[in-house]
């Protein structure tokens, strides 16, 4: 079962910052957080994962909260080809590989 | 990075008849992979677990029967959805673990029935 909550829907401006929050309050102290992004009609995308630091790659930043029961993904500049359903996932490091998708954030970026 | 892929990327198929679908990773091997499948407009939904070697592992509510999953190698695992009916008609995905606690999805089959 999905543990995590994120708004439907979050517009942003083309070339501005999207910040996408997601509530994981249940998550367990082996649990990581995953971010996902998939484009209309195609497989899932990887974005980024962390523990508890926050952590950076080259398509987005993870800011993990010290109580790590939210964390928020940043799109640093939004562009239109980053308009995508986002999925937050937690997952247990060790129990298997399976991913359980909530419901996500359908991001529309705007010209 | 590590990719995974699926065939056909789409199909269509006469109610009652069976359909194959594969999902390859292609430059790694993977001991387990998952299907999932997803209704318009909705998330997507964990069906199993392929296990190379051993029988797979259904989600709750998965008819075993009738979505057939055969891990054949390391780099091979197929869905077979057997008398297949209008509303099984879906987008199927498979998705394999890579090295680093991420996971790999196939670029999906979009599946009709008609």
């Amino acid at each position: 079962d999905a543990k995590t909550t994120q708004p439907p829907s979050m517009d942003c401006a083309e070339g501005r910052a999207a910040n996408l929050p997601c509530n994981h309050s249940t998550i367990s102290g082996n649990e990581y957080v995953y971010w996902y992004r998939q484009i209309h009609s195609q497989g899932p995308q990887y974005i980024i994962h962390g523990l508890k630091n926050n952590e950076t790659n080259e398509m987005a930043s993870l800011i993990i909260t010290e109580d790590r029961k939210s964390s928020t993904l940043i799109l640093p500049h939004a562009t239109l080809r980053d308009t995508a359903v986002y999925y937050c996932i937690v997952r247990p490091v060790y129990t298997g590989n399976q991913f359980y998708f909530g419901t996500g954030t359908s991001l529309t970026v705007i010209p | 990075g590590a990719v995974v892929s699926q065939h056909p990327s789409r199909v269509i198929c006469k109610s009652g008849t069976s359909v194959k679908i594969e999902c390859r990773s292609l430059d790694f091997q993977a001991t387990t992979m998952f299907w999932y499948r997803q209704f318009p407009k909705k998330s997507l939904m964990l069906m199993a677990t392929s296990n190379e070697g051993s029988k797979a592992t259904y989600e709750q509510g998965v008819e075993k029967d009738k979505f057939l999953i055969n891990h054949a190698s390391l780099t091979l695992s197929t869905l077979t959805v057997t008398s297949a009916h209008p509303e099984d008609s879906s987008f199927y995905i498979c998705s394999a673990p890579g090295p680093n606690r991420e996971q790999y999805f196939g670029p999906g089959t979009r599946l009709t029935v008609t």
